[in-house]
């Protein structure tokens, strides 16, 4: 089944450390998106890609970016973790011209 | 972006319909109304979309006023996997995706 896929379920780091959530699709997709959602919180846009143009929420801090290499693959960087990005990171996808959204089943982020 | 507001929480039974409403009073001409669900720890997952009147699909049915201020979403005949977080969300097309701002949900939970 085509479909949204994150790796890994669960990511723990270190304050501070480096660390990056990937995800992949067999939608053939040509937006993907990255969301943080937070405990007990709704979904927050953090940026996309409209094919290989990206679009960075303007909240969205520096310490996070973001690669897209080729269709399929989109990686979410986050250069210096601290304790309050621990959340919930969902992936998503859609195709150009279509409303619907198809996200992955998120990588959850611990900060130590 | 048009907001929206919903209830935060709603209460059921097995078997009774529940309806969500949401209100979107600043809603733009071109904007559509979409549904998602959020099951926990699970990326949502789009459940419904409509531009006007009455959109109905295997899942759900969606109502929507003439003014277009406000929409309700319709679960028939709910069961315990109902239980989840509903988002009513509203925007329009952006040169080919749709950009989602997630409001608060509203939680429902679904008893024997």
């Amino acid at each position: 089944d085509a479909m949204v896929i994150q790796n890994p379920r669960y990511q723990v780091t270190q304050f501070g450390k480096p660390v990056t959530l990937s995800c992949s699709q067999t939608l053939n997709h040509n937006v993907m998106y990255w969301y943080q959602q937070k405990s007990s919180q709704a979904p927050k846009l953090l940026f996309h890609y409209y094919d290989k143009d990206f679009n960075n929420e303007a909240d969205t801090p520096d310490n996070f970016q973001s690669r897209r290499p080729n269709t399929s693959f989109c990686f979410l960087d986050i250069r210096s973790p601290g304790l309050g990005d621990a959340a919930m990171y969902l992936c998503a996808t859609s195709r150009e011209g279509y409303n619907e959204q198809f996200f992955g089943p998120g990588t959850r982020l611990t900060v130590l | 972006l048009a907001k929206t507001t919903q209830p935060i929480s709603m209460d059921s039974y097995e078997g009774q319909e529940v309806n969500i409403t949401c209100s979107h009073n600043n809603i733009a001409t071109n904007d559509y109304i979409t549904w998602y669900q959020q099951f926990p720890s699970q990326g949502p997952r789009f459940i419904i979309q409509g531009y006007k009147t009455k959109v109905t699909n295997e899942v759900a049915s969606l109502f929507i006023p003439a003014d277009r201020k406000s929409s309700t979403l319709s679960l028939p005949r709910v069961s315990l996997s109902d239980t989840a977080v509903y988002y009513c969300l509203v925007g329009t097309m952006n040169t080919g995706f749709q950009k989602l701002v997630f409001g608060t949900g509203t939680r429902l939970l679904v008893s024997p």
